[in-house]
């Protein structure tokens, strides 16, 4: 079952805007994980956010997390063509020490040169 | 280093038929994750090794799926009276320790039951 729902769907823009994904989720977690994927296959690590923690940065990515709204969001500043690709949201729950992944059904992301 | 590695990269078989998918985790890596991806959606949780042990194994669909990792480092996932609907991409994934750690996923098995 998915636990992350991310919004919207589907993003286009043009080169050099900023780009900003949203992402829900029903229950408490241990961290929350942004991944990409390019042409459907292996999946990048992104960033990690901890439950306790509220924002993170990491070169042009920006994320942060709401743990009373149960949502975070990702935020590429500058985007460029080559940050075309599927983004997806990802959770670790709370409970003891298991770490599977829960992953949303992803946003696709179109930049336009 | 060396990143995750699977193989074979893409793996056609008829209805019926046994497969097997190997995964190479990176090195000193002790949690092996097993996931499915169909077209359009989040990859989905299969099973979840810590060590040679299966510690989570919820995320097997039935009895058909099994997964092995032996000796703590390679790790197979056999599929058995192969369906269509088990078509899918295989995704592998370790990380350091489990919790708190993010995953290093390999670039997956593209499976292809006709």
């Amino acid at each position: 079952s998915q636990q992350g729902e991310e919004d919207p769907q589907a993003l286009s823009i043009q080169e050099g805007e900023n780009a900003t994904m949203n992402c829900s989720y029903k229950t408490s977690i241990n961290n929350l994980q942004w991944y990409r994927q390019n042409s459907g296959r292996g999946l990048v690590h992104l960033i990690l956010i901890r439950s306790n923690e509220r924002e993170k940065h990491s070169g042009r990515l920006r994320v942060t997390l709401d743990t009373s709204k149960k949502s975070s969001s990702l935020l590429i500043t500058a985007s460029r063509a080559a940050d075309t690709a599927s983004y997806f949201c990802a959770t670790v729950g709370q409970a003891g020490a298991n770490s599977k992944l829960t992953f949303g059904k992803g946003i696709t992301l179109s930049v336009r040169p | 280093g060396a990143g995750v590695s699977q193989t074979p990269s893409n793996k056609v078989t008829e209805k019926g038929k046994y497969v097997e998918l190997r995964c190479d985790p990176i090195s000193g890596h002790t949690a092996l994750y097993w996931y499915r991806q169909s077209l359009g959606q989040g990859p989905e949780f299969l099973i979840y090794f810590q060590g040679t042990g299966a510690a989570d194994d919820s995320g097997l669909p039935n009895d058909r799926f099994f997964a092995v990792r032996p000796e703590g480092s390679v790790s197979t996932l056999k599929i058995q009276r192969t369906e269509r609907g088990d078509s899918a991409v295989y995704l592998c994934a370790s990380s350091l320790n489990g919790v708190g750690y993010e995953q290093y996923f390999g670039p997956g098995t593209r499976l292809t039951v006709t």
